[in-house]
């Protein structure tokens, strides 16, 4: 199986701060990475997909990058509603697999 | 607009069975390849099954495989996840998934619509 390294586990930061998470895989992947957005009780949201394409609707302040088999996912200037828990997830092979998530936190 | 309603859920003993079930409305149900996904209570997010459009091939996880099976209706857009020998490590939120696969050469994957989830619970 592929395994998808996410860090940090947890992040604290203030409202308008430049927020970054990152996700490495164990193998090449190519792009084929995409980050969930999962707010408390409620169901995953998909923000960007193939490493670097934000989903129709999503705000441009997130956005994705790849080198190699890291990828990073930032969100440019941190919002109240952006605390959540993020996963980055691969399709490369099966079975698809997740990051263990980083929850976010406004400080 | 999509909607993913699963129910079924509940509180089982350990080896018992429970069938999930996932309504889906606002889209062609056929047209899409759609899985599983749980949630253990404070945990991350576990890959768990998929069936392709038509429901002849099936793939699942090592964890689930020869316990749980997946099927679908597409008469009745409904998605199923029959769960038996249940154990207290399958303890976990439930998740029906659409996955979208965009046209091309080189199509991209993802998981665009999901349910509100069904919790399933095992124990004694």
């Amino acid at each position: 199986d592929i395994q998808m390294t996410q860090s940090p586990s947890s992040l604290s930061a203030s409202v308008g701060d430049r927020v970054t998470i990152t996700c490495r895989a164990s193998q090449d992947i190519s792009k084929y990475l995409n980050w969930y957005q999962q707010r408390p009780g409620k169901a995953p949201k998909l923000l960007i997909y193939d490493a670097s394409n934000l989903e129709v609707g999503v705000p441009s302040r997130f956005s994705g990058r790849r080198s190699g088999t890291d990828f990073t996912f930032t969100i440019s200037s941190l919002q109240p509603e952006d605390i959540a828990t993020y996963y980055c997830q691969q399709y490369d092979d099966l079975p698809y697999t997740f990051g263990q998530g980083t929850k976010l936190e406004i400080k | 607009e999509v909607q993913l309603v699963e129910s079924g859920g509940g509180l089982v003993q350990p080896g018992g069975s429970l069938r999930l079930s996932c309504a889906a409305s606002g889209f062609t149900f056929s047209d899409y390849w759609m899985h599983w996904v749980r949630q253990a209570p404070g945990k991350g997010l576990v890959w768990v099954s998929r069936i392709n459009n038509d429901g002849s091939t099936t793939t699942y996880a090592d964890s689930v495989k020869g316990r749980l099976t997946i099927s679908r209706d597409n008469a009745k857009n409904t998605l199923y996840l029959q769960m038996s020998s249940l154990r207290a490590e399958d303890t976990a939120v439930y998740y029906c998934v659409r996955e979208h696969m965009t046209p091309g050469l080189d199509s991209s994957y993802y998981f665009d619509s999901w349910g509100q989830g069904t919790l399933v619970t095992v124990s004694s």
